[in-house]
């Protein structure tokens, strides 16, 4: 049972590089998400996407694109990276109800901008 | 601005004891969902609670929704060291019900 998987679960980039955090579900989830978690402030939602074709900011989008062109991908992009974009991300997928669905983790990428 | 506070941060306690956890807001929810999270894991659900005034329980562990579905409150009974992680709380956010925010998390640690 793969669920959801991330790549790669470890990166190192110099400010200014560019990158993708790869994110993949076999669950067939119509909803799927990236978060950042950073020390002493929980999970922060940075895009999420309601199905195939349509994504939406979260709390903390600048500085991030995604886009969703299958259901089953999720990829998050890092245009410029910034030192403030240190952080442990994780992509996340649920089915779409009409309450708050359980929310399935990857096992999270850390990302370090130096 | 965080829209669910945690307390406390961090407890640290030994295996046996009792422990309480808070997730507060100015805000109502429709519903809170509580996850656990281990060392280099993504959080796992535990429960969602969805009515203002629920009790859930799931072995030791006891979970609450207040009456005006503002705050929640998780309980565990006779703690041991596999209950050890970060546990988060979450609710949903206007318009996408599985679009969650998260609070700030409690990291619990029990010894021996």
């Amino acid at each position: 049972n793969a669920g959801v998987t991330q790549t790669p679960k470890f990166q190192v980039l110099k400010t200014g590089q560019s990158m993708t955090l790869q994110c993949a579900q076999d669950m067939n989830h119509e909803y799927m998400s990236w978060y950042r978690q950073d020390p002493g402030m929980g999970l922060r939602l940075i895009h999420y996407s309601v199905g195939a074709g349509i994504t939406d900011q979260g709390e903390v989008p600048n500085g991030y694109n995604v886009s969703r062109s299958t259901t089953e991908d999720f990829p998050l992009r890092l245009l410029s990276a910034a030192p403030s974009q240190t952080s442990v991300y994780f992509c996340a997928s649920s089915r779409r109800t009409g309450q708050a669905g359980e929310l399935f983790f990857g096992e999270g990428s850390r990302l370090t901008v130096l | 601005t965080q829209l669910l506070e945690q307390s406390p941060q961090f407890l640290s306690i030994q295996e046996g004891e009792n422990l309480t956890v808070y997730c507060n807001s100015s805000s109502v929810f429709s519903s809170l969902q509580w996850y656990r999270q281990e060392p280099g894991e993504g959080p796992v659900l535990l429960v969602t609670v969805v009515t203002g005034g629920e009790v859930k329980k799931l072995k030791r562990l006891t979970f609450q929704f207040g009456d005006a579905r503002k705050d929640s409150s998780l309980h565990i009974t006779a703690a041991q060291p596999g209950d050890t992680g970060l546990y988060l709380c979450a609710g949903p956010l206007t318009g996408t019900a599985s679009k969650l925010t998260f609070g700030t998390g409690t990291r619990l640690q029990v010894t021996l």
